[in-house]
């Protein structure tokens, strides 16, 4: 899998927007963006994921740049719960296999 | 709906010991996957187990092992084990086929010490 590269941490604060950068300048044409965090103490889940197209759902919104060499995740209001450590992961399986985790973004959310 | 399942908790062994950690998919998940968490390496992948076979299996030594089971649930074993395999192994399952993409789910983890 490509490779894809993350600040080691990003702080904000509660009830405004984060921008989390994410740079795959590697990235295939087939590859999927995909974003996964982890809260203490828990596995991984997933987040989001996309293709080419900006893509929104219930946790967050995705935005691919037009050359899709980088993507960023939007919290649209990050709560305390939003604390974690938020990977981005390029799928070129189509997507089947293993997934490749980095060491991800540290968000700390100031209250 | 069930999530992802693994047991046990916690798991205390020897040097030398072998290892066995169970691992149940969601309803209807015929993928699973294992990784490994150790201090400060992040997740790396393991294994990948699909419709009962092995389809791939990340940089890990043939004493990492596993199977999966006809209702699709799954077990790692760790053989001969040493100090340095003490971390949290996490379970996953995915239902890539019907979605059309890899979203994984992730259990709450086996945490193993290797005393």
């Amino acid at each position: 899998d490509a490779k894809t590269t993350q600040p080691n941490s990003m702080e904000s604060n509660e009830e405004e927007p984060v921008h989390l950068p994410c740079n795959h300048s590697t990235i295939s044409g087939t590859d999927y963006i995909h974003w996964y965090r982890q809260l203490p103490s828990q596995g991984p889940e997933y987040v989001i994921h996309g293709l080419t197209s900006n893509v929104n759902n219930r946790m967050a919104s995705l935005a691919i740049a037009e050359d899709r060499k980088s993507s960023t995740l939007i919290l649209h209001r990050a709560t305390l719960r939003d604390a974690a450590v938020y990977y981005c992961i390029l799928d070129s399986g189509g997507g089947a296999d293993g997934l490749t985790f980095g060491k991800g973004t540290h968000l700390i959310i100031q209250p | 709906e069930a999530g992802v399942t693994q047991s046990p908790t916690h798991l205390i062994k020897t040097r030398g010991q072998q290892a066995t950690l169970r691992c149940s998919p969601i309803s209807g998940h015929t993928s699973v996957y294992w990784y490994q968490q150790a201090l400060g390496l992040g997740l790396q992948f393991l294994l990948w187990y699909d419709e009962g076979e092995e389809r791939n299996r990340g940089n890990f030594p043939p004493r990492f092992s596993g199977r999966q089971f006809p209702n699709y649930s799954s077990e790692l074993n760790v053989n001969a084990l040493e100090l340095e395999d003490s971390a949290l192994y996490l379970c996953a399952s995915s239902d890539y086929r019907t979605l059309g993409y890899n979203e994984q789910f992730f259990g709450p983890g086996t945490r193993l010490t290797v005393l």
